[in-house]
């Protein structure tokens, strides 16, 4: 199995400011068909996961531009140009490309500061 | 507007059997691979099982596997998870998945308890 690994676990950031999130799968995520099935995801308390971007870096319909995601192999990240309040939440990476089975990160807590 | 609804959670003894619903709306159901992820108390996310557009295909986690099926009617866009023999380690949130290259649709989930 894939195994991915985020860090940080949490992250505490002042309002306004960046923040990265990393994540590294334990083999390469390239599909045989080319493409790369590495998602990421943001739950919100109490809500449902939603999915932010889908194959590194392109952003769902509807999600800010200060959400990034980038990367290439097994390193991967997502950005936040300027956190926002709504931002507060777990966010999860996600492979797509080994499976069964999908495997998700531990997800990492942001928090505002 | 794409919705999942799941329902059919709720306390179950250990040993027991669940069977959860999820219905579909808003989208072409028998279009879309569907998937089941389950959510522990406090926990991260787990994939549990997929099945492909027509049913003919399925996967299982490793930790469900001869336990929990999957299956489908596409004529009512209900996807369904079978689950028998759960144990304590079953419990948390399921959620229904649309899964179109990636999970891009999530239902809110349903709560199921194992517990004596």
């Amino acid at each position: 199995d894939v195994v991915m690994t985020q860090s940080p676990l949490s992250l505490a950031v002042t309002l306004g400011q960046p923040a990265s999130i990393s994540c590294r799968s334990s083999q390469g995520l390239v599909h045989s068909d080319g493409k790369t099935y590495f998602h990421w995801f943001q739950q919100r308390p109490g809500q449902s996961p939603r999915r932010l971007i889908y194959q590194i870096s392109n952003r769902e319909s509807g999600v800010p531009d200060r959400f990034s995601g980038s990367g290439s192999g097994t390193d991967f990240t997502l950005k936040i140009s300027r956190v926002e309040a709504e931002d507060v939440g777990v966010y999860y990476c996600m492979q797509g490309t080994h499976w069964p089975p999908y495997t998700f990160g531990q997800g990492t807590k942001l928090e505002i500061k | 507007e794409m919705q999942l609804v799941e329902s059919g959670g709720g306390l179950v003894q250990p040993g027991g059997s669940l069977r959860l619903s999820c219905v579909a709306s808003g989208f072409t159901f028998h279009h879309y691979w569907m998937d089941w992820v389950r959510q522990a108390p406090g926990k991260g996310l787990v994939w549990i099982s997929r099945i492909d557009s027509d049913g003919s295909g399925t996967s299982y986690a490793d930790s469900v596997q001869g336990r929990f099926t999957i299956f489908r009617d596409n004529a009512k866009n209900t996807v369904y998870l079978q689950m028998n023999s759960l144990t304590l380690e079953d419990t948390g949130v399921y959620f229904c998945v649309r899964d179109h290259y990636g999970f891009d649709y999530w239902g809110q989930g349903t709560l199921v308890t194992v517990s004596s």
